[in-house]
């Protein structure tokens, strides 16, 4: 079946510093990638949309300079969380459109910062 | 973005039981509707799409009101490894483009 590969799957990074993101698509073309966040015993929440070869539409409230999201290829798409504050850790999780037949996840990245 | 809604729970059920989890969407231009399971710290898995006709997988039953606006997912006859977070998933394309809209989880805990 259609597979995202998303790595890494967990980051501990110290705060001020940048961390990227990647969730590839193996067997398919992703023409659309969402990118989540979920914090412990909430739902997830989209922050946006990317489009290959297109800037991303951000959700109200997401920082798009904070929240960096470059998808140069049909099968990669990257989430890049600059200057990361301990506020910012949370579960990171990707999802494609398989195009009528529902939505694949990535294996999500749990980042901490500290 | 419009909400969508589902009881938390928990739902703590006996083996064998049948037990119902609904949702509720707000958002009329919602156009397409799964139901998703999540275990704790990984990521969503589909178990099933929801169709106005109403359709069915083994011991899984899900059935769509559009007029009420509303889905549901019947389990029946559960199993201990059913217990997991089930996410009600609603598709919204409108002038902003296309998005999942996930539910918060209705928790469903299986027990011996």
């Amino acid at each position: 079946g259609a597979v995202v590969s998303q790595h890494p799957s967990w980051v501990i990074c110290k705060s001020g510093t940048s961390v990227k993101i990647e969730c590839r698509s193996l067997d398919f073309q992703a023409t659309t990638m969402f990118w989540y966040r979920q914090f412990p015993k909430q739902s997830l929440m989209l922050m946006a949309t990317s489009n290959e070869g297109s800037k991303a539409t951000y959700e109200q409230g997401v920082e798009k300079d904070k929240f960096l999201i470059n998808h140069a290829s049909l099968t990669l798409s990257t989430l890049t969380v600059t200057s990361a504050h301990p506020e910012d850790s949370s579960f990171y999780i990707c999802s494609a459109s398989l195009g009528g037949t529902g939505y694949t996840f990535g294996s999500g990245t749990r980042l901490t910062v500290v | 973005r419009k909400e969508v809604e589902q009881d938390p729970g928990p739902f703590n059920v006996p083996e064998g039981a049948t037990v119902a989890f609904n949702c509720t969407y707000s958002n009329s231009a919602s156009q397409s509707f799964f139901w998703y399971r999540q275990d704790c710290r990984k990521e969503p898995k589909l178990l099933m799409s929801v169709y106005s006709s109403g359709n069915e997988d083994g011991r899984f039953t899900a059935q769509l009101n559009r007029a009420s606006q509303y889905i549901s997912l019947l389990i029946r006859d559960s199993k201990l490894s059913d217990s997991a977070t089930y996410l009600c998933v609603v598709i919204l394309r409108d002038q902003a483009g296309t998005a999942l809209i996930f539910g918060k989880g209705t928790t469903l805990s299986v027990s011996s």
